[in-house]
C-alpha cells in the first residue's frame, strides 16, 4: 500500500521561510504525480493552493510556491504571516483514476 | 459562482446505508471530474472516490465494493451510495471537482457529517 508522507508538524517565525514536503514511501516523487497542495484552516473546508506540482490556484499568493526538491514535492511559504498557521496537505495522482493525500502538516507561525 | 453543496449526512448503524448528494452549479457534472473527500473528525483527509466525465468511477480500497458512485444529468448532482457502513466511516464527507483529473479539487463543499454509530 502506498503511504504519502508529510512532516506532522513545523513552525516558523512570522516574515520566515518554510519548506513543507510530500514523499512516497517507496520511490521518488515526480512531476507524473501531479503534486497539489491544500490548506486547511481549523473548522474550514480546505483551499486549494497549488496543483501540477506548481501553478497556483487563483487567488493565491505568490508567498506560496510548489516544486520538486530531491525525491519529494515540496510547498514553500515565503514571508509567513500569522494567518498561515494552519494544516497543510498534499495529494499524489497514483494513476489509475486513484489518489492518495499525505496525513497533513500542521504549521504553527511564532 | 461555481459551487458543490453537500447533503444526506447523519447518524446510522453499523451495517446501514446512506446517499449522499452534491448539487453542482456554475458548471455541468457530465463534462467534469467529481471526487469525494472524508476526514474524520481531528483526523486528515482521505481521498474516497472520483467519477470521471465518461461516467467511469474509481475508489479508494477502503470503500471498494461498498461505495458506489452515480450521476443524475438533469440535476446536476453527483451520489455517493455508502452501504455495509462500519464506525470507520465516520467522518465528514467533501464533494470536490477535480478540474484536472489528477488532484486540483476545486471548489469544495462545506462537508455532510456521517455517523456510524449503534
Amino acid at each position: 500500500q502506498t503511504v504519502v508522507t508529510q512532516e506532522p508538524s513545523f513552525s516558523v517565525s512570522p516574515g520566515g521561510t518554510v519548506t513543507l514536503t510530500c514523499g512516497l514511501s517507496s520511490g521518488a516523487v515526480s512531476t507524473n504525480y501531479f503534486p497539489s497542495w491544500y490548506q486547511q484552516p481549523p473548522g474550514q473546508a480546505p483551499r486549494t493552493l497549488i496543483y501540477s506540482t506548481n501553478t497556483r490556484s487563483s487567488g493565491v499568493p505568490d508567498r506560496f510556491s510548489g516544486s520538486i526538491l530531491g525525491n519529494k514535492a515540496a510547498l514553500t511559504i515565503t514571508g509567513a504571516q500569522a494567518d498561515d498557521e494552519s494544516d497543510y496537505y498534499c495529494v499524489l495522482y497514483l494513476g489509475s483514476g486513484i489518489s492518495v493525500f499525505g496525513g497533513g502538516t500542521k504549521l504553527t507561525v511564532l | 459562482e461555481v459551487q458543490v453543496v453537500e447533503s444526506g449526512g447523519g447518524l446510522t448503524q453499523p451495517g446501514g446505508s446512506l446517499r449522499l448528494s452534491c448539487a453542482a452549479s456554475g458548471f455541468t457534472v457530465s463534462r467534469n471530474y467529481l471526487s469525494w473527500v472524508r476526514q474524520v473528525p481531528g483526523r486528515g483527509l482521505e481521498w474516497v472516490s472520483v467519477i470521471y466525465a465518461d461516467g467511469n468511477s474509481y475508489y479508494a480500497d477502503s470503500v471498494k465494493g461498498r461505495f458506489t458512485l452515480s450521476r443524475d444529468n438533469s440535476k446536476n448532482t453527483v451520489y455517493l451510495q455508502m452501504n455495509s457502513l462500519r464506525a470507520d466511516d465516520t467522518a465528514v464527507y467533501y464533494c470536490a471537482r477535480d478540474r484536472s483529473g489528477s488532484n486540483y479539487f476545486d471548489p469544495w463543499g462545506q462537508g455532510t457529517l456521517v455517523t456510524v454509530a449503534s
